[in-house]
C-alpha cells in the first residue's frame, strides 16, 4: 500500500542554523505533497506544500524541494529561530480526486538558543 | 469564518461505552476526514467522505463509524469503546478542487479508554 517515511525523527540545531527533513513516498501517482507544524497540543498547520509539476517552492525561510523520479521531497528551514520548534509532518496524496493525504510519522524539531 | 471545529476537547469513556465525536466546518468543503494521532506517531486516515450522504474507510477504519447527512457536520461514533483507541482524534476539511487540496485541520478531540 501507499506509504511516506520521513527521516530524521528528531533534529536539534543552533539557532541560526538550517535544518532539513526528508521524506520519500511510494505512490508513483502522488501528485500534491504538504507540510504541515505542529506545536505540542496543537492542530496541525500547513507550512508550505508542493504539486508535482514544480521543483522546488520557497515562502521566507522555507523552502521545499522535489524530486519525482526518487520519489522524494524534503524541507528546508534556514535561518531557525526559537519558535520554529515543533514537529514537522510530511504528506503525500492518493486516491486520485479523494484527495487523501498519507502521513509521514513526524520530526521532532528543537532549536537551540 | 470559526473554520473547523470539534467537540468534546477531552473526554475519558469507560472500556464498553459508546460515545460520538463531533466534527462542524464552516468553509462549505465538500470533503472531510478523521484521523487519529498516536503518541510519537503521524496521523492515520479512519475515514472520509467527499459530500454529503457518501463516504468511505480510511487505513484505521476499525471500532468506528461515520455519517455524513449535511455538508458541515462529519460526526464519528465509536462503538464498544477499548483501550487501544485512546487517542488524538482530529477532523479535516478541504475543497474538492484540484489545486486547493489544503487539508484545514480542527483542533482535536483527545480521548482516554479506561
Amino acid at each position: 500500500g501507499e506509504n511516506v517515511e520521513q527521516h530524521p525523527s528528531t533534529l536539534s540545531v543552533q539557532e541560526g542554523d538550517s535544518a532539513v527533513i526528508k521524506c520519500t513516498y511510494s505512490d508513483s501517482a502522488s501528485n500534491y505533497f504538504p507540510w504541515y507544524k505542529q506545536e505540542l497540543g496543537k492542530r496541525p498547520q500547513l507550512i508550505i506544500d508542493i504539486r508535482s509539476n514544480v521543483g522546488e517552492k520557497k515562502d521566507q525561510r522555507i523552502a521545499v524541494t522535489l524530486n519525482k523520479t526518487a520519489k522524494h521531497f524534503s524541507l528546508h528551514i534556514t535561518e531557525t529561530q526559537p519558535e520554529d520548534s515543533a514537529v514537522y509532518f510530511c504528506a503525500a496524496k492518493y486516491g486520485g480526486a479523494t484527495n487523501k493525504l498519507i502521513f509521514g510519522t513526524g520530526t521532532l524539531l528543537a532549536v537551540q538558543p | 469564518n470559526a473554520g473547523v471545529t470539534q467537540t468534546p476537547k477531552f473526554h475519558i469513556l469507560k472500556i464498553g461505552q459508546s460515545m460520538t465525536l463531533q466534527c462542524t466546518q464552516d468553509m462549505n468543503h465538500n470533503y472531510m476526514y478523521w484521523y487519529r494521532q498516536d503518541p510519537g506517531m503521524g496521523l492515520k486516515l479512519i475515514y472520509y467522505s467527499v459530500g454529503a450522504g457518501i463516504t468511505d474507510k480510511g487505513e484505521v477504519p476499525n471500532g468506528y463509524n461515520v455519517s455524513r447527512s449535511t455538508t458541515e457536520d462529519f460526526p464519528l461514533r465509536l462503538e464498544l469503546a477499548a483501550p487501544s483507541q485512546t487517542s488524538v482524534y482530529f477532523c479535516a476539511s478541504s475543497y474538492p478542487l484540484r489545486d486547493q487540496e489544503t487539508q484545514y485541520f480542527g483542533p482535536g478531540t483527545r480521548l482516554l479508554v479506561l
